[in-house]
């Protein structure tokens, strides 16, 4: 079993859609928790990080992390064109959770 | 101000070359990462670096992978006697202080071993 498990789509939706993206992962250790959004051809880049269970919100973007059930979640409200891209989950780990474990990334694609 | 940056973008190689993949993190960085990234999956981490050194290099494949950082700011991957299994995007990510503040990511360096 990975250690981070993430359904790699591709998910398609119309304009102003919530998306709604997910992963698992298996080490109860684990605290620290990411998603990142990678455009073709370039480098991840960090949307939303959080540290504890519960739900963080940051515009039209909301995460969500359920320890209990090993579970991390990416809402994404009213969806645009310029959302599409991959959605990766990172989790860190490591003394300093500076070891990311990414999951394999959602292809997401926002149809106008 | 500038961002990660990668060189070369792109790196075509044959089988059994030496290759050296270079990163330039943010001025001011201390903290350096390399991870590697197959086709369809994530980003694997391979090294980090704190300043000069590397912290942790467990997740280099083999001795074949190897990377420096003499002066604590630019960082060189190098790969020996490559296999047609290193084809990959190697992204290189610098953070602020220490490991806990956010990994910023360079576009990537795309090697293709023929």
């Amino acid at each position: 079993q990975k250690e981070v498990e993430q359904d790699p789509g591709p998910l398609s939706v119309p304009e102003g859609a919530i998306v709604s993206l997910n992963c698992t992962y298996s080490n109860s250790a684990f605290q620290y928790f990411m998603w990142y959004r990678q455009y073709s051809r370039k480098g991840p880049e960090l949307l939303m990080y959080t540290y504890s269970s519960g739900n963080k919100e940051d515009g039209r973007f909301t995460a969500q992390v359920d320890k209990s059930s090993k579970y991390i979640s990416l809402f994404i409200r009213d969806s645009q064109p310029s959302d599409s891209a991959t959605y990766l989950c990172a989790i860190g780990s490591g003394g300093s959770n500076y070891k990311l474990t990414f999951g394999k990334g959602t292809l997401l694609t926002v149809n106008p | 101000g500038a961002g990660v940056s990668q060189t070369p973008s792109n790196k075509v190689t044959e089988k059994g070359k030496y290759v050296e993949l270079r990163c330039d993190p943010i001025s001011g960085h201390t903290a350096l990462y390399w991870y590697r990234q197959s086709l369809g999956q994530g980003p694997e981490f391979l090294i980090y670096f704190q300043g000069t050194g590397a912290a942790d290099d467990s997740g280099l494949p083999n001795d074949r992978f190897f990377a420096v950082r003499p002066e604590g700011s630019v960082s060189t991957l190098k790969i020996q006697r490559t296999e047609r299994g290193d084809s990959a995007v190697y992204l290189c990510a610098s953070s602020l202080l220490s490991s806990t503040d956010t990994q910023y990511f360079g576009p990537g360096t795309r090697l293709t071993v023929l």
